[in-house]
């Protein structure tokens, strides 16, 4: 089952905005990751947060995690047309596994020149 | 740089074929894992291997198997082919509880 829930399912920006992405997520987990596809593409990793932690950043982009709240944010600042792209979340719950990772949906990003 | 690889980018099959989908992988990860992808329904996983000869179902594992007889390849096999069975595949593997590294995916088309 699909534990991860990403909001918005789809958005659209102008060059130079701002994006955030928000995911929530039901069980404990031990991390939180996001990854980003391209169209027809397989989906590459962009960043790990660990459950101990709250904020983590790399480049630009910044995600946070709540686990009170159940939920992560993927913020990418200043954006490009080449960001344009889906971007999904994955759980690793407590509970796992073999490496086994939960994905979320996707927000599908369009960044307009 | 990891490398995952997928045997076809685009395939063509008929309804009743007997379907091979091959991934390797080049860092002797333990787990490897079978996907498929849907519009709306994101990623669902359908089998995955902690081990050589080793596989546990996922949560569609219903009209596929899978093989693993060497570390770096994890075989996705659909005994019988079904148009509801058109999809993209993408195969991904870890070395342990750690980011997952994809392949570029098969679009499977079963008519």
């Amino acid at each position: 089952s699909q534990q991860g829930e990403e909001d918005p399912q789809a958005l659209s920006i102008q060059e130079g905005e701002n994006a955030t992405m928000n995911c929530s997520y039901k069980t404990s987990i031990n991390n939180l990751q996001w990854y980003r596809q391209n169209s027809g593409r397989g989906l590459v990793h962009l960043i790990l947060i660990r459950s101990n932690e709250r904020e983590k950043h790399s480049g630009r982009l910044r995600v946070t995690l709540d686990t009170s709240k159940k939920s992560s944010s993927l913020l990418i600042t200043a954006s490009r047309a080449a960001d344009t792209a889906s971007y999904f979340c994955a759980t690793d719950p407590i509970y796992n596994q073999g490496g086994k990772l939960i994905f979320g949906q996707g927000t599908e990003l369009s960044v307009k020149p | 740089d990891v490398k995952v690889t997928q045997s076809s980018r685009y395939l063509v099959k008929r309804t009743g074929e007997k379907v091979f989908l091959e991934c390797v992988q080049d860092m002797d990860h333990e787990n490897m894992f079978w996907y498929r992808q849907d519009p709306g329904l994101g990623l669902r996983l359908i089998y995955f291997s902690y081990d050589v000869k080793m596989k546990e179902k996922g949560d569609i594992p219903e009209g596929y198997s899978v093989s693993r007889e060497k570390k770096e390849r994890f075989s996705l096999i659909l005994e019988s082919a079904s148009t509801n069975q058109t999809s993209m595949y993408l195969c991904a593997s870890t070395p342990s509880y750690n980011e997952q590294f994809f392949g570029p995916g098969t679009r499977l088309t079963v008519l």
